[in-house]
């Protein structure tokens, strides 16, 4: 079993649309949960943080995490053409250990 | 807004040849990373450098690699002789703690 799952897409939705996007884990030791947006051929961007379990919300995105599930999620509201990307998740046992990431999944929003 | 930035964007060498890829972390930032991403891969974590030592390494960091803090402000990654396998992008991340920040990245090409 890989230590985390991400559906890799691609997931395409109308602009305006709410998209859920998901991560599963294996290691109940992961502490640390974090989104990251990519765009092609550029570097991982830091969208959200959270730490254990919870709800996290900045603007349009909300972070949730259910420790109990092994499960992460990424909701982001009110969908725009510029929020194409692919979207990774990572997780981190400790504050400072290395990031475990998901294989992103490419999200397509229509115009 | 303070950023990691990398050099150089895209490098094209021989099998077999060094090369150097060159990173400047966020100033007050404390912890550095190496990752790499294979095209079309998930990120795959390769070192950790703290206090001007290595903290964590993975199984894909072998003699080849080594990394140096040569100065206060620039963390490198050097590859002693490149095999084709190590085409990918390389991305350095850097962090107070806890939230890593990620360099545009640099393409390595392995002819």
């Amino acid at each position: 079993q890989k230590e985390v799952e991400q559906d890799p897409g691609p997931l395409s939705v109308p602009e305006g649309a709410i998209v859920s996007l998901n991560c599963t884990y294996s290691n109940s030791a992961f502490q640390y949960f974090m989104w990251y947006r990519q765009y092609s051929r550029k570097g991982p961007e830091l969208l959200m943080y959270t730490y254990s379990s919870g709800n996290k919300e900045d603007g349009r995105f909300t972070a949730q995490v259910d420790k109990s599930s092994k499960y992460i999620s990424l909701f982001i509201r009110d969908s725009q053409p510029s929020d194409s990307a692919t979207y990774l998740c990572a997780m981190s046992a400790d504050s400072n250990y290395q990031l475990i990431w998901g294989a992103g999944t490419k999200l397509i929003i229509k115009p | 807004e303070p950023e990691v930035t990398q050099t150089p964007s895209h490098q094209v060498t021989q099998m077999g040849q060094e090369v150097i890829l060159r990173c400047v972390p966020i100033s007050n930032h404390l912890y550095f990373y190496w990752y790499r991403q294979i095209l079309g891969q998930k990120v795959e974590f390769l070192v950790s450098f703290y206090n001007n030592e290595i903290s964590e390494k993975s199984e894909i960091f072998d003699d080849q690699f080594s990394v140096e803090r040569p100065d206060g402000s620039n963390f490198t990654l050097k590859i002693r002789s490149t095999k084709l396998e190590d085409s990918a992008m390389y991305f350095c991340a850097s962090t107070p703690r806890v939230k890593q920040f990620f360099g545009p990245g640099t393409r390595l090409t392995v002819l």
